[in-house]
């Protein structure tokens, strides 16, 4: 069954640093997500992405925060400051249109 | 059962029990539902949805039950499983593909 790959599943980087977080969804699949989940907490959303634009963000994606999708097949996100708070599982996900999303297993991003 | 906020509830039940898990709801406008399955160290993983225009649906060995009088979104779960432990979400959608997600019911079942 395809599924949705996030790469790296480990990222540690310094506060102030930036960092990129990498998808691959599935490839026919036309929307795509990043949520956040700090340790702990809820699922959050942070943006949605569709015909290589942004469709929909949260209070979260301010403007440190960027989404790429550089190619055919990758969606990336960028924190371009990082802070201490930053620090979570960050899920892409992907679908169709009008069906549930599906989700990677996450990067956890570790700030120092 | 699941609220919002920083709380995890948590149900224990025995192998082969049947389980029920609750989730409120917050906007009435919402019209789409999904519950997810989370292990450790995994994304979340569907397991059913269902449509304000229904208040029942089941799949395999699971049932999902709406009622959006009191915007309240259950999950019942046949003959739990020692492979059903994990954190189960339900996620409501008011806003074309965005999702907001409950704070999450901890399944333990008890072999």
């Amino acid at each position: 069954e395809p599924e949705v790959t996030q790469t790296p599943s480990h990222q540690v980087t310094q506060m102030g640093q930036e960092v990129i977080l990498r998808c691959v969804p599935i490839s026919n699949h036309l929307y795509f997500y990043w949520y956040r989940q700090i340790l702990g907490q809820k699922v959050e959303f942070l943006v949605s992405f569709y015909n290589n634009e942004i469709s929909e963000k949260s209070e979260i994606f301010d403007d440190q925060f960027s989404v790429e999708r550089p190619d055919g097949s990758n969606f990336t996100l960028k924190i371009r400051s990082t802070k201490l708070e930053d620090s979570a599982m960050y899920f892409c996900a992907s679908d169709r249109g009008e069906e549930p999303q599906h989700f990677g297993d996450g990067t956890r991003l570790s700030i120092l | 059962g699941e609220s919002v906020g920083l709380h995890l509830p948590t149900l224990s039940v025995q192998e082969g029990d049947n389980s029920i898990i609750n989730c409120a709801y917050s906007n009435s406008a919402s019209d789409y539902f999904i519950w997810y399955k989370q292990e450790s160290g995994k994304g979340p993983q569907f397991i059913i949805d269902i449509r304000s225009n229904m208040d029942k649906r089941q799949g395999q060995r699971v049932t999902v039950l709406l009622n959006k009088t009191v915007k309240h979104l259950s999950l019942q779960i046949a003959a739990t499983q020692p492979g059903d432990s994990a954190v189960y979400f339900c996620a409501e959608n008011y806003n074309f593909n965005k999702f907001y997600f409950g704070s999450g019911t901890k399944l333990n079942v008890k072999p």
